[in-house]
């Protein structure tokens, strides 16, 4: 079946540079993306979204790309700090509206001193 | 405020035991989720309630039920679980179509 995959399960960085979190999902249908962050024994914690209408969306210290050409999400952390360290997973909505969201497998980000 | 609630923390059950898992929001959200989430795992849909009522269920057995007794109170009844039930299980609200779901911070269960 259709599935939103990672293509690391870990990925090791210095603290202070710069992680780039990738994602594949294969439903061309999904037109609502987003990318959450759990730390051990927490709930998912909302870091920042996506509509299928737009290709690049930044916050605070993250942005997040879209290629719907390749099917590929990003989550880029700019200056990474201890507390990010966590899993993170990316997510679809499919349907778009109250549907359910389907996960990606995760990445567990370290970061070394 | 995003905040979504859930009760208790941990929970530790026979597989005779009857429990409950409460979660509360009060961001006027109308679509409410229960997700289940095994260790090293991503959240796994269980059911959907949309305005109170019941509308996805993925397949979930029936010793799992749901209930929804207004806009800002979800249950979760547990009856005769048995040991590979225990995970975290995760509740989450959304305010309408196409807007991020908030989880709270998981009800931890351990079924004995």
């Amino acid at each position: 079946g259709e599935s939103v995959g990672l293509h690391l399960p870990t990925l090791s960085v210095q603290e202070g540079d710069n992680s780039i979190i990738n994602c594949a999902y294969s439903n061309s249908a999904s037109d609502y993306f987003i990318w959450y962050k759990q730390e051990s024994g927490k709930g998912p914690q909302f870091i920042i979204d996506i509509r299928s209408n737009m290709d690049k969306r930044q916050g605070q210290r993250v942005t997040v790309l879209l290629n719907k050409t390749v099917k590929h999400l990003s989550l880029q952390i700019a200056a990474t700090q201890p507390g990010d360290s966590a899993v993170y997973f990316c997510a679809e909505n499919e349907g778009g509206g109250a549907d359910g969201l389907t996960f990606g497998k995760g990445t567990h980000l370290i970061i070394q001193p | 405020d995003t905040e979504v609630t859930q009760t208790p923390k941990h929970l530790v059950m026979g597989m005779t035991n009857k429990k409950s898992l409460k979660c509360e929001q009060h961001m006027g959200h109308r679509a409410m989720y229960w997700y289940k989430q095994k260790a090293k795992k991503p959240p796994e849909l269980m059911f959907v309630y949309s305005y109170e009522k019941l509308s996805i269920n993925e397949s979930v057995p029936s010793r799992f039920s749901p209930e929804c007794p207004n806009s800002s109170l979800l249950n979760l009844h547990l009856h005769a679980l048995q040991p590979e039930d225990s995970a975290l299980y995760l509740c989450a609200s959304q305010v309408s179509s196409a807007d991020t779901q908030y989880f709270g911070p998981g009800t931890r269960l351990t079924v004995l």
